[in-house]
Order: structure tokens, then C-alpha cells, then sequence
């Protein structure tokens, strides 16, 4: 089993339809979890940082983590086509300080107008 | 807004050619990593750095690969003798100092070709 399972997509959705994003992993040291924003051919842009389980809301992203489960979600509501892009789900453990990040595949996103 | 910068954007090499890569990651972070994506996979971890010394290193880290803080501001990668699967994007990231982990930040990447 893979340490972070992601589909790939693609995704296609129409432009203000709410999208859900998932992983699910198998770690149970894991205990920060992030969703990241990749542009084609740019580097991973950070979206959302969650601490252990619960939600966490930022405008029109809100991250769902149930660590019972192993599972994380990322929602957009009022999707715009600017948010067209793959999204990277990452997570670590408690390292002390430092992070080393465990992705997702991550999963391209289309939003069309 | 801070950002981490990485030079250059795109580096083509010869196959058994030494390579470095340069980023200057953001003033008051004090951890240091590197990633890479090879096209078409996810990212990976190779290496963390703090206190000029290796925290973690992955497998895909070996003896062709080391890192460096040659002065106060740039962090280096050099592969010794490039192979052709080291082709991907090389990613630069850093966080902030603290007991708990804080959220990395990435640089653009550089696109390493070898030929």
C-alpha cells in the first residue's frame, strides 16, 4: 500500500460547482497535513496547513482531516476557472522542527467556464 | 511577499557532467530542503538540512548528491556525475525555526535536463 493515495483525475467540473479533493494514507505517524497548489511546470504553492484532525476553512477552501480514518479532503466552493490546476496533498510527522513532506500524486483539476 | 528563488529556471547537462543548483530561500528560515519531481510523478523528499548539517536524507540521496550553505543566504544541491534519471524539476523549500513543524515554502524549481 502506498503511503499516500491520490487520484490523478483529470477533474472537469463547471465554473461555481463545489469540488472535492481527497487522500487517503496509511501512516498513522502522520500528523500535519497539507494541500498544495501546482501549476503546470511551476512549484508547489501552499493552500492550507492542518494540524491533527478537524476542519479548516480559508475564503472558499476548507480541509477536513479524520486521522480515525486516514483521510483528508480539500473542498472549493464557487470553483473559478483560475483554480484550474493539480492539487498536491502532503503530510508529515513530528520530526522536531523540520518537515520532510510525503505527497500525493496530486489531482488535476479543470474548471471550465 | 518572501519568496524562495532558484537559479536557473532550466539547466541542461551532459551525462557524467557535475551539476549545481542554486536557491536562496526565505531570510529567517533556518530549514532547508530539497525535492524533486520527475515528470509526470509526485514529488519527493531528498534531503533536509539545518545548523549546516544533513537532518534526513531519502534513499534517492546518495553519495552522487550533497548540499551546502556556502554563505548566509544560498543553499546548494551538486550531483557529482549526472545520470539521465536524474532528469526532473528540482525543488528548493524552507520553513521557519520551531518546536513544532511549520509549513514549507517552495521555489519555482529548476528543470535539469541531461543528455
Amino acid at each position: 500500500q502506498k503511503e499516500v493515495e491520490q487520484d490523478p483525475g483529470p477533474l472537469s467540473v463547471p465554473e461555481g460547482a463545489i469540488v472535492s479533493l481527497n487522500c487517503t494514507y496509511s501512516n498513522s505517524a502522520f500528523q500535519y497535513f497539507m494541500w498544495y497548489r501546482q501549476y503546470s511546470r511551476k512549484g508547489p504553492e501552499l493552500l492550507m496547513y492542518t494540524y491533527s484532525s478537524g476542519n479548516k476553512e480559508d475564503g472558499r477552501f476548507t480541509a477536513q482531516v479524520d486521522k480515525s480514518s486516514k483521510y483528508i479532503s480539500l473542498f472549493i466552493r464557487d470553483s473559478q476557472p483560475s483554480d484550474s490546476a493539480t492539487y498536491l496533498c502532503a503530510m508529515s510527522g513530528d520530526s522536531g522542527g523540520y518537515q520532510k513532506v510525503t505527497f500525493g500524486i496530486g489531482t488535476k483539476l479543470q474548471v471550465i467556464p | 511577499e518572501p519568496e524562495v528563488t532558484q537559479t536557473p529556471s532550466h539547466q541542461v547537462t551532459q551525462m557524467g557532467q557535475e551539476v549545481i543548483l542554486r536557491c536562496v530561500p526565505i531570510s529567517n528560515h533556518l530549514y532547508f530542503y530539497w525535492y524533486r519531481q520527475i515528470l509526470g510523478q509526485k514529488v519527493e523528499f531528498l534531503v533536509s538540512f539545518y545548523n549546516n548539517e544533513i537532518s534526513e536524507k531519502s534513499e534517492i540521496f546518495d553519495d552522487q548528491f550533497s548540499v551546502e550553505r556556502p554563505d548566509g543566504s544560498n543553499f546548494t544541491l551538486k550531483i557529482r556525475s549526472t545520470k539521465l534519471e536524474d532528469s526532473a524539476m528540482y525543488f528548493c523549500a524552507s520553513s521557519e525555526p520551531g518546536q513544532k513543524n511549520t509549513e514549507a515554502f517552495f521555489g519555482q524549481g529548476t528543470r535539469l535536463t541531461v543528455v
